[in-house]
């Protein structure tokens, strides 16, 4: 079965400093990973996602993530945090072997702090 | 290209009522999915349908909840006699190829 955790309710960051999001998931087969951001009243809006190629992978207004297989892990990472990033982000995974069903993370809040 | 349209953005409805929630995709989009969202809760998933076909329910309670992509038209969930529990934030996304997807507003259901 198919299953995303995300460790914190909230991370706090001061604006300008790194940030990381924390992603773990559980997949039988290959994984297909996503990051979406939600805005208050709101839909989600993609970041990025890794199905296949560099582990390492950038994504929209600077984020990355990087997949590790081993630690089956896909964290969330910005080097310079803005204000307006604060947000509700999601992680989502889905099974490569051919259903679309999409598990989704709790969710982490994000406050940058000016 | 307009997003993803849902409506209405917010419906009440009394206790034993129907719910009809409509979502319009992203032009050129075949894959439809349907998700519920409780207030500091994820996405939970519902079902995925692509044009006429429900692929995937398995998140859908097996009764009262429906959900419908037609040849025409918007995707269609459908709450039948909705109980208080249902209230929730429902959204929709779409998608061309089953990978990326596209979000709408959401639909904030209240049952009084």
């Amino acid at each position: 079965a198919q299953s995303v955790a995300q460790p914190e309710d909230q991370v706090n960051v001061a604006e300008g400093n790194p940030l990381t999001v924390k992603c773990t998931y559980s997949v039988s087969g290959n994984p297909y990973l996503f990051w979406y951001v939600q805005y208050p009243n709101r839909g989600l809006q993609f970041l990025l996602k890794y199905i296949t190629g560099d582990n390492l992978v950038k994504g929209s207004y600077g984020f990355e993530a990087e997949f590790n297989k081993s630690q089956t892990s896909f964290h969330l990472k910005k080097p310079s945090a803005l204000v307006s990033d604060s947000a509700l982000y999601f992680c989502a995974v889905r099974d490569g072997r051919g259903t679309y069903k999409y598990i989704f993370g709790t969710g982490t809040r994000l406050k940058v702090l000016a | 290209n307009a997003g993803v349209m849902q409506n209405p953005r917010h419906l009440v409805r009394r206790r034993g009522q129907e719910a009809r929630l409509r979502c319009s995709p992203m032009k050129g989009h075949s894959h439809v999915y349907w998700y519920r969202q409780l207030p500091e809760e994820g996405l939970k998933f519902m079902v995925y349908l692509q044009k006429e076909n429900i692929i995937d329910e398995s998140g859908m309670p097996k009764e009262r909840f429906s959900a419908e992509f037609p040849k025409e038209g918007p995707s269609i969930l459908r709450i039948q006699q909705v109980v208080r529990g249902d209230s929730a934030a429902y959204f929709c996304a779409s998608s061309p190829d089953g990978n990326i997807q596209y979000f709408g507003a959401g639909t904030r259901l209240s049952v009084l």
